[in-house]
């Protein structure tokens, strides 16, 4: 199982691009790369999903160089509301949820 | 519109008391999870099911049970609830194979044991 680190905690201004990055240097070749937003008192809620190259949705762009042993997620243009804690998950879940790990994630503070 | 609802939302209970928490989904997944959030630790995995009748036990299962009837419904009971088992907990649900694997969760039920 492709154990995650990323940053404990990032703060960044209103209006600008943020980037973060998580490292998963034992990703298994039938691994994907998930990310999860969570704000205070609620669930988590599923972002975005890539196995390689770059994805793109209305929320966010994945970023995964052609080794996979790293990601990265980039939030275009923050506001407040993107103040939140974002999870790196790396796993197969053709064989299932449980086997996802949800680390400490990283806490983004957006200032106004 | 389908949702995943988690009662009660609050609630407080004494050392030794029985206590249940209601999960219940409408978007007929045939997967569904519990969790538990603790300062420091992100979520852990408590007990999950694949399907009706199916029950498995996750990373922190000690204490926990879970019966699945149903695909709507993963209840989740605390035989004899302890301080320890102080926590946010959420049920989540996901659509049964697939490479997406999305996990939807409810609000979370917060639980203190006095």
């Amino acid at each position: 199982l492709a154990k995650t680190t990323q940053p404990i905690s990032m703060d960044s201004y209103e209006g600008q691009e943020v980037n973060i990055t998580c490292s998963h240097n034992n990703i298994a070749t039938n691994d994907y790369i998930t990310w999860y937003q969570q704000f205070p008192s609620q669930g988590p809620r599923f972002i975005i999903q890539g196995y390689k190259t770059k994805v793109t949705n209305e929320v966010a762009s994945l970023f995964i160089p052609a080794d996979r042993k790293s990601s990265t997620l980039s939030l275009p243009r923050v506001s407040l509301s993107d103040t939140a804690v974002y999870y790196c998950l790396v796993g197969d879940t053709n064989f299932g949820n449980e086997k996802l790990t949800f680390g400490t994630g990283t806490r983004l503070t957006i200032i106004p | 519109d389908a949702e995943i609802t988690q009662s009660p939302r609050h609630k407080i209970t004494e050392t030794g008391r029985q206590v249940t928490l209601a999960c219940h989904q409408t978007w007929n997944h045939n997967n569904m999870f519990w969790y538990r959030q603790d300062l420091g630790h992100g979520l852990r995995l408590i007990h999950y099911s694949y399907g009706v009748q199916d029950t498995n036990k996750g990373e922190v299962s000690d204490g926990y049970s879970v019966s699945r009837s149903n695909t709507e419904d993963l209840p989740l009971t605390l035989e004899s609830a302890a301080s320890s088992q102080t926590s946010v907990y959420f049920c989540a649900s996901s659509a049964a194979g697939g490479r997406t694997g999305e996990l939807f969760f409810g609000e979370g039920s917060r639980l203190t044991v006095l």
